[in-house]
């Protein structure tokens, strides 16, 4: 069993759609939960982080983590055509990331 | 202006063959990254260097060979290239270490294929 697992879709929503994208975890150490957003053919890049559980809103973007279930989200409001990407969850106890496997995200227009 | 570099951005050898990938990065961080990226887009740390040390070692074949120059440069040498090597490498940097690590940036990747 991988330490984190994600689906990894792809997820195809229209334009406007609310987005939910989930990670769950079996490593109890785990204190920082991340998203990585990565476009086609670029490296990714970091989209939001949360310490420990509760929420985190950045405009569109809502992370959430749930240590006790072992569960974070992504949500993503009005999602837009730019969205097209893929998410990859990761998260770190106290030495180095682990990335879920990321999920490919498709808004069409 | 580049945070991290990457030098080739594709590489396609032979299997036998000797290759090196080069990083640079220019945001003063003190630690480095070499992650593997393969084709179903799983990305896993290789080695990281926190000011020219190496404090990560994952289970990586020794012919896989980081080295950090300074600690703005880490490059990465593979011998003996063999097919499931082929992969997407990226170089990544952070300006905390450890489980702060949080915020890494990335290069644009170097793509490698053996043949």
């Amino acid at each position: 069993q991988k330490e984190v697992e994600q689906d990894p879709g792809p997820l195809s929503v229209p334009e406007g759609a609310i987005v939910s994208l989930n990670c769950t975890y079996s490593n109890s150490a785990f204190q920082y939960f991340m998203w990585y957003r990565q476009y086609s053919r670029k490296g990714p890049e970091l989209l939001m982080y949360t310490y420990s559980s509760g929420n985190k809103e950045d405009g569109r973007f809502t992370a959430q983590v749930d240590k006790s279930s072992k569960y974070i989200s992504l949500f993503i409001r009005d999602s837009q055509p730019s969205d097209s990407a893929t998410y990859l969850c990761a998260m770190s106890g106290t030495d180095k990331l682990i990335f879920g496997t990321g999920t490919r995200l498709q808004v069409f227009p | 202006d580049t945070a991290v570099s990457q030098t080739p951005k594709y590489l396609v050898t032979q299997m036998g063959n000797d290759k090196s990938i080069k990083c640079e990065q220019n945001l003063g961080h003190d630690t480095m990254y070499w992650y593997k990226q393969d084709s179903k887009k799983f990305l896993k740390i290789m080695f990281s260097y926190n000011n020219k040390e190496l404090i990560i070692n994952e289970t990586v074949p020794n012919r896989f060979s980081p080295k950090s120059p300074d600690k703005a440069h880490l490059n990465l040498h593979i011998n003996s290239l063999e097919l499931g090597d082929s992969a997407v490498y990226f170089c990544a940097s952070s300006g905390l270490a450890g489980g702060r690590s949080y915020e890494q940036y990335f290069g644009p990747g170097t793509r490698l294929t053996v043949t």
